[in-house]
């Protein structure tokens, strides 16, 4: 079946530092690939996606690229800023031949910024 | 436009009693899915529902169970809870089946405790 592993963390960072969460993934065939922010107390908002293979999604300073030959997505921000705390999931979508095929997660990175 | 709207937002149950949740989908998504989340297991796929039948279902009990209205209005049912039960419940709308790629939105969740 279809499986995300990410760093779990927390993952502490000053503000204006760069942030790099890696995403690996499993799957069959061509899946969607997302990140996903949650914010204390809240449900998850789509921050970005990618659909194919080389896609770059991007959103609010934050981007990852869809690479399908080393299956990974990592989420990079070039300065992050004390806002950005939350949980960060990767996700992804498609076929896993089981059955069960909604969004399969990674079990989140939790991100610490500190002023 | 609305979001996902879930309903209700906390409630506390019984050990042995059932319950109820409610979902409103964005106007004109006719696939909604659920999924549980708890700090050990993180966020689990429950089922996908479209166009009022069961596309799939995650690897949960059959104590856990759901429909989908003719309005795309879904509901989640878990009968004799159970204390590990106890989650973060959470609603997600798209306009066709996750598996398609297409972006999926969150509501803000339901949270279980059962004592």
């Amino acid at each position: 079946g279809n499986s995300v592993t990410q760093m779990e963390g927390p993952v502490t960072l000053s503000e204006e530092a760069f942030l790099t969460i890696n995403c690996t993934y499993t799957a069959t065939g061509y899946p969607s690939l997302f990140w996903y922010v949650q914010y204390p107390g809240e449900g998850l908002q789509l921050l970005l996606k990618a659909t194919k293979a080389d896609d770059k999604g991007s959103n609010k300073g934050f981007e990852a690229t869809y690479r399908k030959e080393t299956t990974s997505f990592h989420l990079e921000k070039g300065s992050v800023q004390v806002s950005d705390s939350a949980v960060y999931f990767c996700a992804l979508s498609g076929y896993s031949g089981g059955g069960a095929d909604g969004l399969t997660f990674g079990k989140g990175t939790h991100l610490i910024i500190q002023p | 436009k609305a979001g996902v709207t879930q309903t209700p937002r906390y409630l506390i149950k019984t050990r042995g009693q059932q319950v109820t949740l409610s979902c409103s989908p964005i106007s004109g998504h006719r696939s909604v899915s659920w999924y549980q989340q708890t700090p050990g297991q993180g966020l689990q796929f429950l089922f996908e529902y479209f166009s009022e039948t069961q596309r799939n279902k995650g690897n949960f009990p059959g104590r856990f169970s759901g429909r989908q209205f003719s309005n795309s209005r879904s509901e989640m049912n878990v009968s004799t809870l159970e204390l590990g039960d106890s989650a973060l419940y959470l609603c997600a709308s798209s306009l066709a089946v996750v598996s398609s790629g297409n972006t999926i939105y969150f509501g803000e969740g339901s949270w279980l405790t059962v004592v």
